[in-house]
């Protein structure tokens, strides 16, 4: 009964380096979100993925920020070139398919500091 | 699109008082609703959500909501509070057509003794 399990949980990396995170759904579920929360900002939808179909990527801040899901499973957010306002905390959800309604279970968040 | 707000960043209250976090939502589209809640240094966790049917909706801990169309709003109530409550609560909506969430700002809940 694992939940979404997120990797790393602190990771502090120098301003221009490339940093990825990772996310592991709840077994069975197809769809997969990435939202980043930061101070004064909220909670921000960054991309989602249900099953085979095209990735929802219409909250990508930039062409910097990436995300992949491999296997219909575990997904991988880039930052390429990282700046200082890209400090936040990224937080993985899943859900068992994208219809409405359905429970979004969220991972505790990967906390990204630039510096 | 849609959009949430939460007008209070911060809800200071005593031990056993009532409490309302507001919520107001914009939506060109009929939404659901729903309250997540974020203890101190752990995940979001789901409070409760309105998809259809009883506008009044309640949560295990004793937390309710009640949707009013009219006045797009979805504000969480809770008749005495515990210490326990005390933590960053988001209202989100989502489209009826599909699962991405859009969620306010936030309210920090500070419940004291």
């Amino acid at each position: 009964g694992a939940g979404v399990s997120q990797s790393p949980s602190n990771k502090v990396t120098e301003k221009g380096k490339d940093v990825e995170l990772r996310c592991d759904p709840i077994s069975g579920h197809t769809a997969l979100y990435w939202y980043r929360q930061s101070l004064g900002q909220g909670l921000e939808f960054l991309i989602y993925f249900q099953g085979n179909s095209a990735p929802d990527k219409s909250g990508l801040p930039s062409d910097r920020f990436s995300a992949e899901r491999t296997g219909g499973s575990v997904s991988t957010l880039t930052i390429q070139r990282t700046q200082q306002e890209d400090s936040a905390v990224y937080l993985c959800a899943s859900s068992l398919d994208s219809s409405s309604g359905n429970t979004i279970y969220f991972g505790e968040g990967s906390w990204l500091t630039v510096v | 699109a849609q959009s949430v707000t939460q007008l209070d960043s911060q809800v200071p209250v005593f031990e056993e008082a009532p409490v309302e976090l507001r919520c107001n939502y914009s939506s060109s589209v009929s939404v659901y609703l729903f309250w997540y809640v974020q203890y101190p240094n752990q995940g979001l966790q789901l409070l409760l959500k309105y998809l259809s049917g009883s506008t009044l909706v309640e949560s295990i801990n004793g937390f309710e909501a009640e949707f009013n169309k009219s006045q797009t709003s979805f504000h969480l109530r809770k008749p005495s509070v515990h210490i326990s409550d005390t933590a960053e609560y988001f209202c989100a909506v989502s489209p009826g057509g599909g699962n991405k969430l859009t969620f306010g700002t936030g309210t920090q809940l500070k419940v004291e003794l």
